[in-house]
Order: C-alpha cells, then sequence, then structure tokens
C-alpha cells in the first residue's frame, strides 16, 4: 500500500533562517505532488504541485520554493523565514487519472 | 472561478444527535467533490468522494454526502454523531481534475464539536 512521509512534525525557527521541509511516497511511482499551508482559522491553499521530476507549478507568489528532485521525494524551501511564513504544511499526493489527494500528517512551522 | 462555501465555521451537537454540515460550490462544469476530515494537529483524511453516478455517496466511518446539482451543495450527514467525530471538516472541488494536475480548491471547514 503506498504511504507519506512528512518531516519534521514540528519546527521552530527564527525569522531569517533557512527552511527545508521533505515529503516522500512509498508504494507508487509518477505521482502528482502537493504542498499546502494552512493558517489558523482559515482552510488550505496550494502552494506548489509537481507532475514530475523538476517539473513544478507555483500557485502563489511567495518566500518559499519547491523541489522535485526525485520521483517521490518534493521538498518545501526558504532562503530566509519570515514570520508570516508559519502555519501548518501539508504535502499530498495523488496517481495519474481522477483519483482523490491522500494527505501526509503535517509540519507545524513556528516562526520566532 | 472555482470556489467552495462552507457557511458554518462552527457547529456544536449532542452525542447520538444527527449532523448535517453545509458546502456549496462553484464550478463550470461537472463538479468532482470530496470531503475530509482533520483532527487536530493531524493532516486530512478523506471521508467520500463524488465522481459521477449515484447522487447520495457513502463514506468511512458512518458517513454520507448528498450532492444537489440544482442547489450546488455537496452536503455532508450522519444519522447519529459520536464524541469521536469532533474534528474538522473540509469540503473540496476537483478544480483540474481529468487532467495531470488533480488540484483541489478547499472550504474554509467547519469545526465540529460533540457534547456529552
Amino acid at each position: 500500500s503506498q504511504t507519506i512521509h512528512q518531516w519534521p512534525a514540528t519546527l521552530v525557527q527564527p525569522v531569517g533562517s533557512p527552511l527545508s521541509l521533505e515529503c516522500t511516497v512509498e508504494g507508487t511511482s509518477n505521482p502528482n505532488l502537493y504542498w499546502y499551508r494552512q493558517a489558523a482559522g482559515r482552510g488550505l491553499q496550494l502552494l506548489f504541485y509537481s507532475v514530475g521530476i523538476g517539473q513544478i507549478s507555483s500557485e502563489v507568489p511567495q518566500n518559499l520554493s519547491a523541489s522535485r528532485p526525485q520521483d517521490r521525494q518534493f521538498i518545501l524551501s526558504s532562503k530566509k523565514l519570515l514570520l508570516s511564513d508559519s502555519g501548518f504544511y501539508l504535502c499530498a499526493w495523488t496517481p495519474r487519472g481522477d483519483q482523490p489527494q491522500h494527505f501526509g500528517d503535517g509540519t507545524r512551522l513556528s516562526i520566532l | 472561478a472555482q470556489s467552495v462555501t462552507q457557511p458554518d465555521i462552527h457547529i456544536t451537537v449532542s452525542e447520538g444527535a444527527s449532523l448535517e454540515l453545509r458546502c456549496n460550490y462553484s464550478y463550470g462544469a461537472t463538479p468532482y467533490l470530496f470531503w475530509y476530515v482533520q483532527s487536530p494537529g493531524q493532516g486530512l483524511q478523506l471521508l467520500l468522494k463524488y465522481f459521477s453516478g449515484d447522487t447520495l455517496v457513502q463514506g468511512i466511518k458512518g458517513f454520507e454526502a448528498e450532492f444537489k446539482r440544482s442547489q450546488s451543495s455537496f452536503n455532508l450527514r450522519k444519522p447519529s454523531v459520536h464524541w469521536s467525530d469532533a474534528a474538522e471538516y473540509f469540503c473540496a472541488v476537483g478544480a483540474g481534475y481529468g487532467g495531470a494536475t488533480n488540484k483541489l480548491i478547499f472550504g474554509t471547514g467547519t469545526l465540529l464539536a460533540v457534547q456529552p
């Protein structure tokens, strides 16, 4: 069966520091991958999605970037974190075709 | 543009009572619709999905939802709520389905509290 892993689960970072969040999917190949951010009291905002290695689409302009160095690995990065980057970050995957997305357990990011 | 509205931010029901969570969507074509549930500090779990066919869909944990095209709604129901159902519920519409993107547009969620 397929599983999705995100780490770390919790992260506290100072303003201006770099960021790297990792997401991996097991048990499938060539998935579509997604990064979402969830702010308190708000829904999920799609940040990036990827349909293949090296293929990244950005949904909103921001301080973050994403990369997909391997088929089942999706990384969310920042060179310098802002206070507004705080939130709950969720990775999701879906196989090709008309299938629902499946989510990881998320990373709680707090910026001090 | 596609959008999803969940008009109830917070709902409180008694254990054993029935539940209906509202969801309205805006989408130009036949929508793909989903309900997800999120427990505190956790990721989202898929409850059910509607792609086509029977407008009443059954999901996990005893939930069901009914697609009503004329009302652009996809309300979630459960006949008898359990304390473990306390969580946040998200409705979503597939904005890029049928292609390689499969993007979802989410509502802002409804937080369900269950009283003993």
